[in-house]
């Protein structure tokens, strides 16, 4: 089955403890991304990635690290989580990176900070 | 720069229609449409490119037009599956990242 899968779903952690949230896709696609949703802002973009080894910022980079060294795996690292990054996070992937197709999501991370 | 969506929420009644509009202060090259259901992830309902066609999915349809930076869901004779966060997106100019709307939030009632 065509999916992208996030780890973990759920995640209640401390101010500083750094933590990472995993996504893998299986349908071998080039593009990949991370969003975080915030009730009354909608889906803000953290970070991409057109390919292995290629990312680059979106509009809300701040506090966050990802790496792309294979091409399934796209992980979100929080180096020092804050509160403010109290969030449900979803990672999602698309077979080109001209944005003619869908975005696949994940199901989610749901991530409180404390 | 996020797409503006109108309205922010809405109510119907089973069988009712509604529109839900997206505009964009900057060019639009396309323009796509999620629906996120609650507790669930956005779900992927159409894509418009240039060129002013509409789309269909089922009983919801689209319009684009990239003249007036602006597009526009129809949904006709509503049903209570289509309840949930209707999203926008806009792709920017390079056509690598996809900044979407604030979202706009339906429910349909018996």
């Amino acid at each position: 089955e065509a999916q992208v899968t996030q780890n973990p779903r759920y995640l209640i952690t401390v101010t500083g403890k750094k933590l990472t949230v995993t996504c893998s896709q299986n349908m071998n696609h080039e593009y990949m991304s991370w969003y975080r949703q915030d009730p009354g802002l909608g889906l803000r973009q953290i970070y991409y990635s057109m390919n292995v080894e290629v990312t680059d910022k979106g509009d809300v980079p701040e506090g966050y690290k990802v790496s792309r060294k294979e091409k399934r795996n796209f992980p979100l690292i929080l180096e020092s989580p804050s509160p403010n990054q109290t969030s449900l996070y979803f990672c999602a992937s698309s077979i080109g990176t001209s944005f003619t197709g869908e975005l696949f999501f994940g199901e989610g991370s749901r991530l409180t900070v404390l | 720069q996020q797409p503006v969506q109108s309205p922010q929420a809405v109510i119907l009644r089973e069988g009712e229609d509604a529109v839900i509009n997206c505009s964009s202060s900057k060019a639009l090259y396309s323009v796509h449409w999620y629906r996120q259901k609650h507790g669930e992830a956005p779900v992927f309902l159409m894509i418009l490119l240039k060129g002013g066609e509409q789309k269909g999915h089922d009983k919801i349809s689209a319009s684009f037009n990239e003249k007036k930076q602006q597009s526009s869901l129809y949904l006709t004779a509503s049903q209570l599956s289509y309840s949930g966060t209707y999203f926008c997106g806009a792709p920017n100019n390079a056509g690598n990242m996809l900044t979407f709307g604030g979202g706009t939030r339906l429910m349909v009632k018996p």
